[in-house]
């Protein structure tokens, strides 16, 4: 299995701009998380799915982000408008059961610089 | 307040040296996880406990649901394990340590 799959794996945009960011789970795996890092804040969850449902996006920082995931295969985290403070390397990662009771396979993540 | 605490924030071993990195959390868990990233970025998940131990080759975890503590223990540190090493928890909510950097010299 190629593992969890991201892309872009770099995104240079401008403020104001919309960005969505792609995910490819492994296949199989019930759960996807979308996680956040930045320096001053380390890693975040921002929302996760179980059997294409979100369950928890209390971690979404606010509307301008909006994560879908379509059928088990893929999910996308959109940011729109894109503003400077969302530069950070976004995660995403997928496990068999949901609740993070299951070990987690990290994507290699997108690092998205918002000019 | 921090949910979990880890210490120490850094680290520099020598190589072969017995590391230890701890865990301490504050709130109701159904895992606990480790993870490593590499100075590359990337993040390996090295070990998921709900109790007791792990062995895994050179590491070993290990956590202690009543006193909500965890420790990840390397066992002959070598230079490829500088990394930066972080908690997770997982149950109502997910929270994150803020991670110990170590770096093992030849």
């Amino acid at each position: 299995d190629a593992g969890v799959i991201q892309s872009p794996r770099h995104e240079v945009t401008e403020m104001g701009q919309e960005v969505t960011l792609r995910c490819k789970p492994i296949s199989g795996h019930n759960s996807l998380f979308w996680y956040r890092q930045t320096m001053m804040r380390g890693l975040e969850l921002l929302i996760y799915f179980n059997n294409n449902v979100p369950i928890d996006d209390s971690g979404m920082p606010e509307d301008r982000f909006s994560a879908k995931m379509p059928n088990a295969s893929f999910s996308t985290l959109k940011i729109q408008p894109s503003e400077p403070r969302d530069s950070a390397v976004y995660f995403c990662a997928s496990s068999l059961g949901g609740q993070g009771g299951d070990t987690q396979y990290f994507g290699p993540g997108t690092r998205l610089t918002v000019l | 307040k921090n949910e979990v605490e880890q210490s120490p924030q850094n680290l520099t071993a020598q190589e072969g040296e017995f590391i230890t990195i701890n865990c301490s959390y504050s709130v109701g868990i159904s895992a606990l996880h480790w993870l490593q990233q590499h100075p590359g970025g990337g993040i390996v998940s090295l070990f998921m406990l709900s109790s007791g131990k792990k062995k895994h080759g050179r590491l070993i975890a290990t956590i202690n649901i009543q006193e909500k503590h965890s420790s990840l223990h390397i066992t002959a540190s070598h230079p490829r394990d500088s990394a930066v090493y972080i908690c997770a928890v997982t149950g109502n909510q997910f929270y994150f340590g803020t991670g110990t950097s170590l770096t093992v010299i030849p």
